[in-house]
């Protein structure tokens, strides 16, 4: 089945810092993968749309220059949390959708960061 | 805009019961349907989906039908485990996965 695998699952980090979160579709080419935030017993809020070779389209009162999201390849979306502060502390997961004419979102594990 | 209720929670049962999770949606044209799962501290996981209405998906014991006259898709289990502890989203999809609206979630609690 289709598997999407998020990298790092856990990552603390110092305020004022930069941290990269990966996220690969193993076994399938993603043209469109999602990037979502989750805060605590929250529902998922989706931050940005990241599409393979183009720029990433930011959701209303997500600050693009600080959640930087690169789609260089059909396997391959990051997101960049740059200048980390304690209040971008959240889980982060994202999705993809399998090729084109798939109804289907398949979800990272996710990952949690914390600033310090 | 489109948009997707689910019955607030939590949730708690005790084993063996049967769990009934409401969901509503609010949408132009024809969604696809679907119930995720999240365990503590893992990402999203697809339990079911129905595609047009009156579709029925189904997996692991639960079920849901595609009622596009109430506008619904509640989940259900006949008797449900522990193991079953988790949130649940309900979702809908338009335009092939382009456009993903989830609900708040419902957090169910199965007690032994």
């Amino acid at each position: 089945g289709a598997v999407v695998s998020q990298h790092p699952s856990w990552v603390i980090c110092k305020s004022g810092t930069s941290v990269k979160i990966e996220c690969r579709s193993l076994d399938f080419q993603a043209t469109t993968m999602f990037w979502y935030r989750q805060f605590p017993k929250q529902s998922l809020m989706l931050m940005a749309t990241s599409n393979e070779g183009s720029k990433a389209t930011y959701e209303q009162g997500v600050e693009k220059d600080k959640f930087l999201i690169n789609h260089a390849s059909l396997t391959l979306s990051t997101l960049t949390v740059t200048s980390a502060h304690p209040e971008d502390s959240s889980f982060y997961i994202c999705s993809a959708v399998r090729g084109s004419g798939a109804n289907v979102l398949t979800f990272g594990a996710g990952s949690r960061l914390t600033v310090l | 805009g489109d948009s997707v209720t689910q019955m607030e929670g939590p949730v708690t049962l005790s084993e063996e019961a049967f769990l009934t999770i409401n969901c509503t949606y609010t949408a132009t044209g024809y969604p696809s349907l679907f119930w995720y799962v999240q365990y503590p501290g893992e990402g999203l996981q697809l339990l079911l989906k129905a595609t047009k209405a009156d579709d029925k998906g189904s997996n692991k014991g639960f079920e849901a039908t595609y009622r596009k006259e109430t506008t619904s898709f509640h989940l259900e289990k006949g008797s449900v485990q522990v193991s079953d502890s988790a949130v649940y989203f309900c979702a809908l999809s338009k335009n092939y996965g382009q456009n993903f609206v989830f609900g708040p979630g419902t957090r169910l609690s199965v007690l032994p």
